[in-house]
């Protein structure tokens, strides 16, 4: 079973909302991704955790926090966000956070900020 | 610098056409990974086949097959007998063993299987 959860499917805010993005996989994998994909793009990472501590920040704007509260749980928080933040928003996990470890990704968020 | 390149940005076929996917690669890495990945337009990322560079064996899956030639730097995904239902974009992705978890992704490949 290689599931990986993700609530909402959709999620419309405004600029001023607080908004968060949860992610869950029951695989038993140590190593949780973010990632941020544009349409037409490849996905992009934005956070990685290894063993439930942020282990990779790629320079992501601080509007966006993210939470890994178990092994199982994966949180994404939004706040002040600007229209270009709209995007599918995929969590992933993996078993290793190491080489070549294979990600396997929740069916996304679509985020219309308004 | 480490790149993938999918020069194909979209392909059309007819229903049971064969059809091969490109991917070139460059890194100056000898251990490395290579992945491929289908995004069908619900969204979701479905993990197709994970390769590492000392495995140059090509692999078949169903109608799926893959060509790994380290010495053009290419890892090619062909469909055979294409079918509506593998419609959506195809990503390629290299990682290395450098320390970095990140994937290197390609820009992407849609396939249009028309009926």
């Amino acid at each position: 079973d290689t599931e990986v959860t993700q609530t909402p499917k959709h999620l419309v805010m405004g600029m001023t909302n607080k908004k968060s993005l949860k992610c869950e996989q029951h695989m038993g994998h140590r190593a949780m991704y973010w990632y941020k994909q544009k349409a037409k793009k490849p996905p992009e990472l934005m956070f990685v955790y290894s063993y439930e501590k942020l282990s990779i920040n790629e320079s992501v704007p601080s509007r966006f926090s993210p939470e890994c509260p178990n092994s199982s749980l994966l949180n994404l928080h939004l706040h002040a966000l600007q229209p270009e933040d709209s995007a599918l928003y995929l969590c992933a996990s993996g078993r290793l956070a190491g080489e070549g470890d294979t990600q396997y990704f929740g069916p996304g968020t679509r985020l219309t900020v308004l | 610098a480490q790149k993938v390149t999918q020069a194909q940005t979209e392909i059309s076929v007819v229903e049971k056409e064969d059809v091969t996917l490109d991917c070139v690669y460059e890194t100056r890495d000898t251990t490395y990974y290579l992945f491929w990945y289908k995004q069908p337009p619900s969204g979701e990322l479905v993990f197709l086949i994970r390769r590492n560079s000392f495995d140059e064996q090509n692999e078949i899956s169903g109608r799926y097959s893959w060509n790994f030639q380290k010495s053009t730097s290419s890892f090619n995904f062909t469909i055979t007998a294409s079918q509506v239902v593998d419609s959506a974009v195809y990503f390629c992705a290299l990682t290395l063993t450098s320390g970095t978890y990140k994937y290197i992704f390609g820009t992407g490949t849609r396939l249009k299987v028309l009926a």
